[in-house]
């Protein structure tokens, strides 16, 4: 089946520092990807739309400065997360849609903890 | 916005027993999914129901779907120790997936 590989499992990074995500999709063109966001024993709450070639959508609430999405090719798409501050811990989770409109393929990376100190 | 609500938040179960979780949704999808993630890691697809259908098998899963009453049920059975994980449900709105609280299910060997 197709694969969605995310990078880095785990970040361990100081306040004020930024790091960067990447999801790719391996074996297929990704036209869309989301980004999630998940809280301990909580569900996956969405944060942005990135379709390749033009701007992120993002979930209201989600400062778009803080979260800054590229996707560049139909294989990659990059989460930064600017200037990270504690409340920034969280489990991010990018999935890539094969289609152009179906939601029925979705394919989901494994998932970066990242941890804030 | 979280669109499903799941019930029991969660289940622990004894090997072999069935397994049985909840779904309840507030608009209309185009279909409704099941996910299984395992502590720590991403998200793997177990399972989609269209709208207009109203049971669906794939080996020890079974999918109910009553969208007149917006809700789905996911049934394990004969459950296993691998089957713990949390279950999540998420339905298809067209423009993005929306999942629900999830249900975190202990099988006890």
């Amino acid at each position: 089946g197709a694969v969605v590989s995310q990078h880095p499992s785990r970040v361990i990074c100081k306040s004020g520092t930024s790091v960067k995500i990447e999801c790719r999709s391996l074996d297929f063109q990704a036209t869309t990807m989301f980004w999630y966001r998940q809280f301990p024993k909580q569900s996956l709450m969405l944060m942005a739309t990135s379709n390749e070639g033009s701007k992120a959508t993002y979930e209201q609430g989600v400062e778009k400065d803080k979260f800054l999405i590229n996707h560049a090719s139909l294989t990659l798409s990059t989460l930064t997360v600017t200037s990270a501050h504690p409340e920034d811990s969280s489990f991010y989770i990018c999935s890539a849609r094969a289609g152009r409109e179906s939601n029925e393929k979705l394919f989901f990376g494994s998932g970066t903890q990242l941890s804030v100190l | 916005s979280q669109q499903g609500e799941e019930d029991p938040q969660a289940l622990s179960i004894q090997e072999g027993e069935n397994a049985t979780m909840n779904c309840s949704y507030k608009t209309s999808i185009n279909n409704l999914q099941w996910y299984r993630q395992n502590s720590g890691r991403g998200l793997v697809h177990l399972i989609l129901i269209r709208s207009n259908e109203r049971e669906k098998h794939s080996g020890r899963l079974r999918v109910t779907l009553d969208t007149s009453k917006k809700s789905s049920s996911l049934l394990i059975t004969a459950s296993r120790a691998a089957d713990t994980a949390s279950y999540f449900c998420a339905t298809d709105e067209l423009v993005k997936l929306s999942f629900g609280a999830g249900t975190t299910v202990t099988v006890r060997a």
